[in-house]
């Protein structure tokens, strides 16, 4: 069965800072993997997602995350957090349905903190 | 092209009463999606259907939980005899029928059972 671990339930930077947000992942099929964002009291807003081709791949407001075969992982980073980024941000990996991308599985999520 | 629509945003119930919880998709879509988010938990599967066929129950609870999606009019996911338990975000996301595309979601139900 596919699972998700987000490592660390809060992380708290420094706005400038480089925001790390750790995933690793298990799969027997190769995996699609998401990371969303959810902003108090709001549904999800996918930031960036891997499907097939180049594991590096680039989302919106700045963010990126780069899928490692070998490591089982898919890290999100930003090089500068913003104030604006404080929110929670979950990783999900996709079983799929002939392709279908609704079927998720979710990590516990990451709460990240932007200190002035 | 209005996004994943949940009605309603809040909603309250007394323990055993009923909880209808709607998702009306994007227009197009044809899949969809419910998922249960508890409080400082991450968001678990509950039911995938399309149009009229329910493709994938395995998260639902055995009793109470029922969902449908019917030919015309937005998916349902209904919650019978509700416990205190049952107080969580409800979200619903929605795909088209294509393969490799994305789900979008809803902005959620949170149902507050007192």
């Amino acid at each position: 069965a596919q699972s998700v671990t987000q490592l660390g339930s809060h992380v708290s930077v420094s706005e400038g800072a480089l925001v790390l947000l750790r995933c690793n992942y298990s799969s027997s099929v190769p995996p699609y993997l998401f990371w969303y964002v959810q902003y108090p009291n709001q549904g999800l807003q996918l930031l960036l997602k891997y499907t097939t081709g180049a594991t590096l791949v680039k989302g919106i407001n700045g963010f990126e995350a780069e899928f490692k075969k070998s490591e089982t992982s898919f890290h999100l980073t930003k090089p500068s957090a913003h104030m604006s980024d404080a929110a929670e941000y979950f990783c999900a990996v996709s079983e799929g349905y002939g392709g279908s991308q609704g079927n998720l599985i979710f990590g516990k999520g990451t709460k990240l903190s932007v200190k002035p | 092209n209005a996004g994943v629509m949940q009605n309603p945003r809040h909603l309250v119930r007394r323990r055993g009463q009923e909880a209808r919880l709607r998702c009306s998709p994007m227009k197009g879509h044809s899949h969809v999606y419910w998922y249960r988010q508890l409080p400082e938990e991450g968001l678990k599967f509950m039911v995938y259907l399309q149009k009229e066929n329910i493709i994938d129950e395995s998260g639902m609870p055995k009793e109470r939980f029922s969902a449908e999606f019917p030919k015309e009019g937005p998916s349902i996911l209904r919650i019978q005899q509700v416990v205190r338990g049952d107080s969580a975000a409800y979200f619903c996301a929605s795909s088209p029928p294509q393969k490799n595309t994305e789900a979008f979601f809803g902005q959620g139900t949170r149902l507050t059972v007192v």
